[in-house]
Order: structure tokens, then sequence, then C-alpha cells
């Protein structure tokens, strides 16, 4: 079955130290997405990607890098410029304007 | 003031009940989602619907689009459906803005 892969599940590193979450899809999507969600927020969007080699900033990109070299990944790398890292991270990807968002299971990453 | 507004934050109902999660937004959108979050942090899209109502099994979800109002409703509520409920519209270019969720706990 076609989806998108997080892992790891649950990440934790210490503080000053760059970590990259993974996110893989095997459903052929164009478009990919980072999220963010901290306790009693809602989700907000990191960075995202509508094409191979692009990328745009999302409402909260400081801190965090990204690269689409693959159309079927999206990494997303929290560098020691993140003031606030510990968070959950949820990646998602799109197919075309009239189809929904597909989800993964997410990373939560606790920085110590 | 948020641009998706969830009511009520939190939710605990009795097994059997019937239940009904309210998002209100403020932006004009192109479609609106309703997720589910479980524990593990897993999201799962119940629901993508830009007028009129869409039935799955036990859950229901309508749209306002004049209103800018929808209703998610669970009927027959059962613990398995204890989980943080997440309203999301996509605004023209098809950015997502999420709700901060509700959490509903379903006793047996």
């Amino acid at each position: 079955d076609g989806g998108i892969t997080q892992s790891p599940k649950y990440l934790f590193r210490k503080e000053g130290q760059n970590v990259t979450l993974s996110c893989e899809q095997n459903l052929n999507h164009d478009a990919m997405y980072w999220y963010r969600q901290d306790p009693g927020q809602g989700l907000r969007l990191i960075y995202y990607s509508q094409i191979v080699n692009d990328f745009q900033k999302g409402d909260i990109a400081e801190g965090y890098s990204v690269s689409r070299e693959k159309k079927e990944s999206f990494p997303l790398t929290v560098t020691s410029a993140q003031k606030n890292p510990t968070a959950f991270y949820l990646c998602a990807s799109k197919d075309s304007p009239n189809y929904g968002y597909t989800f993964g299971s997410g990373t939560r990453l606790t920085v110590v | 003031k948020n641009e998706v507004e969830q009511s009520p934050q939190n939710l605990t109902a009795q097994e059997g009940e019937f239940i009904t999660i309210n998002c209100s937004y403020s932006v004009g959108i192109s479609a609106l989602h309703w997720l589910q979050q479980h524990p593990g942090g897993g999201i799962v899209s119940l629901f993508m619907l830009s007028s009129g109502k869409k039935k799955h099994g036990r859950l229901i979800a309508t749209i306002n689009i004049q209103e800018k109002h929808s209703s998610l409703h669970i009927t027959a509520s059962h613990p398995r459906d204890s989980a943080v409920y997440i309203c999301a519209v996509m605004e023209y270019g098809n950015k997502l803005v999420f709700g901060a969720g509700t959490i509903l706990r379903v006793k047996s």
C-alpha cells in the first residue's frame, strides 16, 4: 500500500546538535510538506516543496533546512539555530489540487 | 484571533452518545479537512469536503460555506473513537491552516 514513512518515531538529541528527520512517500505525489505541532496549538507549516529541486519556506522556517533531490524524499534538518526544537514533526504529501493530503505517522523529537 | 477555531477543546462522552465537534473559520477556502490523530501521533484524513455533507460509517461531516462553519458528528460513540479531531482549512493556493484540535474521550 502507498503511504508516507517517517522515521524514527522517537528521536533524542543533545542541545546544539543538528538532526535530520526522514520522510519518504511512495504515492508519486508532487507536493510534500513539513509541519510542527506543539501542545495546545495547531500544526504549523515549516517548509514545503511542490516539485523536485524546489522548496519554499513556510510560516516557521527559521532554524530548519530541507532538500528535495528526489520526488519520494523530503528530509528535514533541525539545526542548532532552532531555539525550541522539542516538538512533534509531521510530514505530508499531496497530489493534484483536487485531492486531499496524506499524512505520515510523525516523529517526536526531544532535545535535552 | 485564530483563522480556524474549534469547539469544544475537550470533550468527554459516554459510550453510545452522539458527539458533535464544531469548526469555524474566517478565511475563504477551497476545501476543509477533518483529521483524526491517535495518541501515537499519526494523523488520518477522515473527510475532505467543499460543500454539503459526507458520511463514512458512524462519522458525518457537514459544511456551510456561507456561514464558514463545519461540524463533525459521531453517532453511537465508542471508546476507540477517543482521539484528537482536527479541522484544517485549505486556503486558495492550497495552504492548509489547522485548528488546535478537540480532545475526545469516550468512556465505556
